[in-house]
């Protein structure tokens, strides 16, 4: 069961182009949804994180715009840069008692020059 | 300063012999966490250590046994290494259960 859908698997974008990523969960006890970028070779690291209190956070050129009712949550990244090309995964936990982190499968993103 | 840091970056191993993969973080976390990446799979949790002193199995620990040896070190074993767990395995911390996690940069296992 796939608690976490991540769509599409791979972007490409021209540099300067908006770039968004799409996720949607199931489980309703979800309240904190973090984004992670990942370049070759490395560990993922955290981007830029939402809690359901708010239905958009903006740090710089991200932005994660969150919608409760529909249960789904996405990055956008504006004036995409090559240097944005990497990985990125959604995730959600819950924020009470022992959660750890559900990882969406991963957006693949090419920032073309 | 290191954050996490992960032993050995590459490995190969045959069929049936087991090995230990390395992790420690140097930030006084509290909880741990072993995940393993696969194309198109994302991220899957192995198992955690929400403190020292306590583990779990996460969503694919079969194959695995962990130990967390002390607050900084959680080490993962393969008992006995099939084809099926070649895969990229990556270490990470968090000061609590749902603090930001750090991960290290991965351990590139190929089993033969």
């Amino acid at each position: 069961q796939q608690q976490v859908k991540q769509s599409p698997q791979s972007l490409i974008v021209q540099k300067g182009g908006i770039s968004i990523i799409n996720c949607a969960y199931e489980n309703t006890a979800f309240d904190y949804f973090p984004w992670y970028q990942q370049f070759p070779g490395k560990g993922p690291a955290l981007l830029i994180a939402i809690r359901p209190d708010v239905s958009e956070k903006k740090e710089g050129r991200f932005t994660i715009s969150f919608n409760k009712s529909a249960k789904q949550f996405s990055l956008h990244i504006m004036d995409s840069q090559p240097g944005d090309s990497a990985t990125y995964f959604c995730a959600a936990s819950m924020n009470s008692g022992y959660s750890t982190l559900t990882f969406g499968k991963g957006t693949m993103l090419l920032v073309s020059p | 300063n290191a954050g996490v840091t992960q032993t050995p970056k590459f490995q190969v191993l045959k069929t049936g012999q087991s090995m230990t993969l390395q992790c420690a973080q140097d930030m006084n976390h509290n909880s741990m966490y072993w995940y393993r990446q696969d194309p198109g799979m994302g991220l899957r949790l192995i198992y955690y250590s929400a403190s020292e002193g306590t583990t779990d199995k996460g969503e694919v620990p079969n194959g695995y046994n962990v130990s967390r040896l002390n607050k900084r070190e959680f080490s993962l074993r393969l008992e006995s290494a099939a084809p099926s767990q070649t895969s990229v395995y990556f270490c990470a911390s968090s000061e609590l259960q749902n603090s930001p996690l750090h991960f290290g940069n991965g351990t590139r296992l190929t089993v033969t």
